[in-house]
């Protein structure tokens, strides 16, 4: 049912910068805030990027999100291994009579 | 600090339904709004729906008909069932406390229990 499309893997060694990409339409990421969350795994999944660009208490300043139009884009700097991960983008979708709306997700590699 | 914890059956067949309670322990219930979530190996993160702070619920169009979310104030608890299961449902399922400033369009989780594996089996 996702209507935001995300690639599906994304890599880089360590000390690179990701940049991951989220693509939307207007009835979602054209008109609301863009969120991204962190999925380890066996681990909950983790706010990281709220209102398109702000950090919650406690996220590292090497993850940075973005908005333009329909399309947002989350930026990994500094690239540990711990960052190995699954990241989603999400916002609500004002379509249907409105429902919140998760990414396709990328898998992010440290190599 | 704010935990969710959440409990519920994990083995379930098709046609039954599937009904799963998260408590919430620290900080305050009845000013939140609070999502259920679940995570699939075939479909990623799925929004369920969620319960306001009023009590009124908002539920994914997709499975609208078959959920149903409620809270109980007095204990701190919100809870979801989910009926005429099939294999699809089954999944990783999250609580989460709901953040919206307000407005739907900031709406995102911050906090999150720690998940209940369900199957859905014959």
């Amino acid at each position: 049912q996702s209507v935001l499309t995300q690639p599906p893997s994304a890599s880089g060694t360590p000390g690179q910068r990701v940049t991951i990409s989220c693509s939307g339409s207007s009835s979602n990421i054209g008109t609301n805030s863009v969120n991204w969350y962190q999925l380890l795994p066996g681990t909950a999944p983790r706010l990281l990027i709220y209102n398109n660009n702000q950090w919650p208490s406690g996220v590292s300043d090497r993850f940075s999100g973005s908005k333009s139009g329909t399309s947002a884009s989350l930026a990994i700097s500094g690239l540990q291994s711990e960052d190995e991960a699954d990241y989603y983008c999400a916002a609500w979708d004002d379509s249907l009579g409105g429902f919140y709306v998760f990414g396709t997700g990328t898998k992010v590699t440290v190599l | 600090q704010v935990r969710l914890h959440q409990w519920g059956a994990g083995l379930l067949e098709p046609s039954e339904t599937l009904s799963l309670t998260c408590g919430v322990y620290g900080g305050s219930f009845s000013v939140y709004s609070w999502a259920w979530i679940r995570q699939s190996p075939g479909t990623g993160l799925e929004w369920i729906g969620q319960i306001t702070h009023s009590g009124g619920t908002n539920y994914n169009p997709s499975l609208k008909s078959r959920v149903t979310i409620s809270r109980d104030t007095s204990n701190n608890q919100f809870s979801l069932r989910l009926n005429s299961l099939v294999a699809a449902d089954t999944a990783l399922y999250f609580c989460a406390r709901v953040r919206r400033d307000g407005y739907n369009r900031f709406l995102r989780f911050d906090y999150w229990g720690q998940g209940s594996p369900v199957t859905v089996s014959s």
